[in-house]
């Protein structure tokens, strides 16, 4: 079955660490995309890629770093610099070519929840 | 930043009643999207709207691009217990791959 997958569901980090979350998608999707979500709030971007190997800042980059060295893998490292990590992290992809269409929108994953101690 | 104003911001309704909820902004948007997230998981994409005007149904769900291009809403029809969660709107522009999103609506459903 073609997906995202985002590991570990739950992820609990002590403060100063930095800790990466994993993306990977099977969707032969060009672009990928990082967003963070607060209780009561919506979707906040934080980084995405449209290419292997090039990346650019969303909206809330800071204390983030991504690296895009394979087409099918977005991971996000939330450093120490982060001052408020605890969130439900959410990762999704789609293709940059095409017809509008439903099957060319954002397809998310499953999110990972981090908790800082 | 662009913004869009979702409301209302949560919801309770009784079995078998009609939904309605909207998103509405000051800037003009291109297409209009309408998700739906179950706790603890990622957003499902319901409706995807491309045309000023559009009407488009899925199931119980009708979903309308505004004419002014500057809001969206939409409807479910004879709410039922799995339709409880929190339905987000989002947007996006003429040539941009990115989504601007509501801060949702938390749908409740009574038995």
């Amino acid at each position: 079955d073609g997906g995202i997958t985002q590991s570990p569901k739950y992820l609990f980090r002590k403060e100063g660490q930095n800790v990466t979350l994993s993306c990977e998608q099977n969707l032969n999707h060009d672009a990928m995309y990082w967003y963070r979500q607060d209780p009561g709030q919506g979707l906040r971007l934080i980084y995405y890629s449209q290419i292997v190997n090039d990346f650019q800042k969303g909206d809330i980059a800071e204390g983030y770093s991504v690296s895009r060295e394979k087409k099918e893998s977005f991971p996000l490292t939330v450093t120490s610099a982060q001052k408020n990590p605890t969130a439900f992290y959410l990762c999704a992809s789609t293709w940059t070519s095409g017809r509008p269409g439903s099957y060319n929108e954002q397809f998310f994953g499953p999110g990972t929840r981090l908790t800082v101690l | 930043g662009q913004q869009l104003n979702q409301s209302p911001q949560s919801m309770f309704i009784q079995e078998g009643e009609d939904v309605s909820m909207n998103c509405t902004s000051s800037s003009i948007f291109n297409t209009w999207l309408w998700y739906k997230q179950d706790p603890g998981e990622g957003p499902v994409l319901l409706i995807a709207l491309y045309k000023a005007g559009e009407l488009t149904s899925n199931g119980r769900l009708t979903a309308q691009f505004g004419i002014t291009r500057k809001d969206s809403f939409l409807n479910i029809s004879a709410s039922i217990p799995s339709d409880v969660g929190i339905y987000f709107c989002a947007a996006r522009g003429a040539g941009s791959y990115q989504l601007t999103f509501g801060k949702g609506t938390k749908l409740s459903v009574i038995p």
